[in-house]
């Protein structure tokens, strides 16, 4: 099992849906949940973090976190063509002053005009 | 969030060279990542750098290939030694607080 799982897609949604992106992780331990955005040829860049389990929303995004489903979601809203990117689910795990963060294989999201 | 300045952007190397690439931050931090993104994949996770003591080498690099320098709070290096066609990816370096900044990477590829 991948310690940080998520559908590679591609996956497609018309302009001004809502986009829905899933990452499942493994270790229990983990204590933080981001979600990273990368443009073709670009690096990648912080969108959303997250912490406690809920909802947490940062204007067209929101991200969800279950820790007992070890799931983590981001939904995107009024979905525009610049969106269109790889996003990138991130699990940090820290302990005895050593950190480290876990990416998934990234879902490809394509936004139809 | 720390700005961090990464070089050389990209290079075309030649087999059993070696390529150092630079990072460099405008704040201090305690820990510095480096990663590797080999095309159309995610990060995989190098080693982590801190000041003033060895790096830490995830399952599968070793320093001999990978060696790292981190000689101050705002600084590090890594070494791509004895290069070869496998070894062409990008190269990112990271820090993280709150949450992880990373640099604009380093396109390797070696003919």
């Amino acid at each position: 099992q991948k310690e940080v799982e998520q559908n590679s897609g591609p996956l497609s949604v018309p302009e001004g849906a809502i986009a829905s992106l899933n990452c499942t992780y493994s270790d229990r331990v983990s204590q933080s949940f981001f979600w990273y955005r990368q443009y073709s040829g670009k690096s990648p860049e912080l969108i959303m973090s997250i912490y406690s389990n809920g909802d947490k929303e940062d204007g067209r995004f929101t991200a969800q976190l279950n820790k007992a489903s070890q799931y983590v979601s981001l939904l995107i809203r009024d979905s525009q063509p610049s969106d269109s990117a790889t996003y990138l689910c991130a699990v940090r795990r820290r302990d005895f002053g050593n950190e480290k963060l876990t990416f998934g294989t990234g879902t490809r999201l394509t936004i139809i005009p | 969030s720390a700005v961090i300045s990464q070089k050389p952007s990209r290079d075309i190397c030649q087999r059993g060279t070696s390529l150092t690439i630079q990072c460099q931050v405008d704040s201090q931090v305690t820990m510095m990542f480096w990663y590797r993104q080999q095309p159309g994949q995610s990060l995989t996770l190098i080693a982590t750098a801190n000041q003033g003591s060895e790096a830490t080498y995830e399952s599968g690099f070793v320093i001999d290939k990978f060696p790292i320098s981190r000689p101050n709070l705002t600084f590090s290096t890594l070494t791509v030694s004895n290069m070869s066609p496998e070894d062409s990816s990008i190269y990112l370096c990271s820090v993280g607080q709150a949450g992880y900044t990373f640099g604009s990477g380093t396109r390797l590829t070696v003919v």
